[in-house]
Parts: C-alpha cells; sequence; structure tokens
C-alpha cells in the first residue's frame, strides 16, 4: 500500500451538492492528519486537522477511521469557490516531516 | 503574526546554469524549513528539511542542494540544471519540536522554474 493513496478525480458536482473524499494510509502509528487545499498554480494551504476521530468547521468535515486506516473529508453545500484540489497529509518518517497524497481534484459546476 | 517569503515567483533557466532560490520566514524562531518540489500533475515531494542553522538533511538523491545561513533563511541549489528540475518549488515551515500540533506546515508562494 502507498503511504498516502488518494482517488485523483476529478469529481463534478453541482453547486449545492454534498461530496466525499476518501484517503488510506498505511502507517498505523500515524495519530494526526491534515487535509490541505491546493488551488491551481498556488501554494497548499491548512484546511483541517484530524487528531482524534473527526473535525467538524462549517461546511466542511473531516473523519479518522483508525482500524481501516483512512481518512475521509465531506463538503456539505458545495459553493464554486470550493472547487481545487484537496490533498490527503500524514505524518511518516519521524520528526515533523509529511508525506502528500496526489490530490483529488473537485469541480463545483453552477 | 507569522509569513514566509519566496523568491524569484517565476524562473526561466537554460540547462547547465547554476540555480539560487531563497526562502524566509518571519515572526517565529527556530522553525523546521522544507523544500518541496511538485512537478506537472504530480504530489509533492519533499527535497530538503531542516531542524537548524547548517543542520539539512536530504531526502532524494539529486543535482541540487540546500543550505541554512540563518535561522529563518533556507535556500536551494544548484550548480548545473537539468531539464527534469522543472517543476513548482515550494518551501514551507512549521513550529519547532516535535509531537502532536507541531506538525502543521505553511507554505510559502513558491517558484515556478522552467529549465529549457
Amino acid at each position: 500500500r502507498k503511504e498516502v493513496e488518494q482517488d485523483p478525480g476529478p469529481f463534478n458536482v453541482p453547486e449545492g451538492a454534498t461530496v466525499a473524499f476518501n484517503c488510506t494510509y498505511s502507517n498505523s502509528a500515524s495519530q494526526s492528519f491534515f487535509w490541505y487545499r491546493q488551488d491551481c498554480r498556488k501554494e497548499p494551504k491548512l484546511l483541517m486537522s484530524v487528531y482524534s476521530s473527526g473535525n467538524e468547521d462549517g461546511r466542511f468535515t473531516a473523519q479518522l477511521n483508525r482500524a481501516s486506516q483512512y481518512i475521509s473529508l465531506l463538503i456539505r453545500d458545495s459553493k464554486l469557490s470550493d472547487s481545487a484540489t484537496y490533498l490527503c497529509v500524514v505524518p511518516t518518517g519521524g520528526g515533523n516531516k509529511l508525506t502528500f497524497g496526489t490530490g483529488t481534484q473537485l469541480k463545483v459546476e453552477l | 503574526s507569522q509569513t514566509i517569503h519566496q523568491w524569484p515567483a517565476t524562473l526561466v533557466q537554460p540547462v547547465g546554469s547554476p540555480l539560487s532560490l531563497e526562502c524566509t520566514v518571519e515572526g517565529t524562531s527556530n522553525p523546521n524549513l522544507y523544500w518541496y518540489r511538485q512537478a506537472a500533475g504530480r504530489g509533492l515531494q519533499l527535497l530538503f528539511y531542516s531542524v537548524g542553522i547548517g543542520q539539512i538533511s536530504s531526502e532524494v538523491p539529486q543535482n541540487l542542494s540546500a543550505s541554512r545561513p540563518q535561522d529563518r533563511q533556507f535556500i536551494l541549489s544548484s550548480k548545473k540544471l537539468l531539464l527534469s528540475d522543472s517543476g513548482f518549488y515550494l518551501c514551507a515551515w512549521s513550529v519547532w519540536g516535535v509531537g502532536e500540533g507541531r506538525e502543521t506546515q505553511y507554505f510559502g508562494p513558491g517558484t515556478r522554474l522552467l529549465v529549457l
């Protein structure tokens, strides 16, 4: 299994839809997880951190399933501005190193 | 508040030419610093990281090198660029130390490098 694996998409959804992305990871010892958002030709920006079973911030919910080693990101009431690539990120290798998934592309359409 | 700067924003260089990209962080002390490369349509690849002045760890063999001459300055260099060095170079910082809450990395705006 790859260290971090994501469905590349693209996910094309209408405005107002609910969409969910999954991410699997291989290091069962990982304790914290992150979702970053990356707009086209821009740097990644932190969206959410997940340290326990999950985290919720407005329309965004991240859930962690340690037994199955996957993390999900749920976006409710999608906006056009949510169109971006969402990166699943897991600390690996000790220290403060992170391993980034290749990202899931979301396109929200009118 | 903390800010991270990178320059230049874009760069076009001929094969075989040298490279120097600079990254500086403001508003924090003893940050961990990182250099990543993102090739077109690919994920982020960690190139180097540093936990202090003069301390550099290399993650992948390549013709690039990194230096940290000051606490909040991180430089990526090459003596001779290859075509395969083209990509989006990102510098990031995280809070010093290890443990929950300290792994979050914050990225600079990046340098887009095209080697011809």
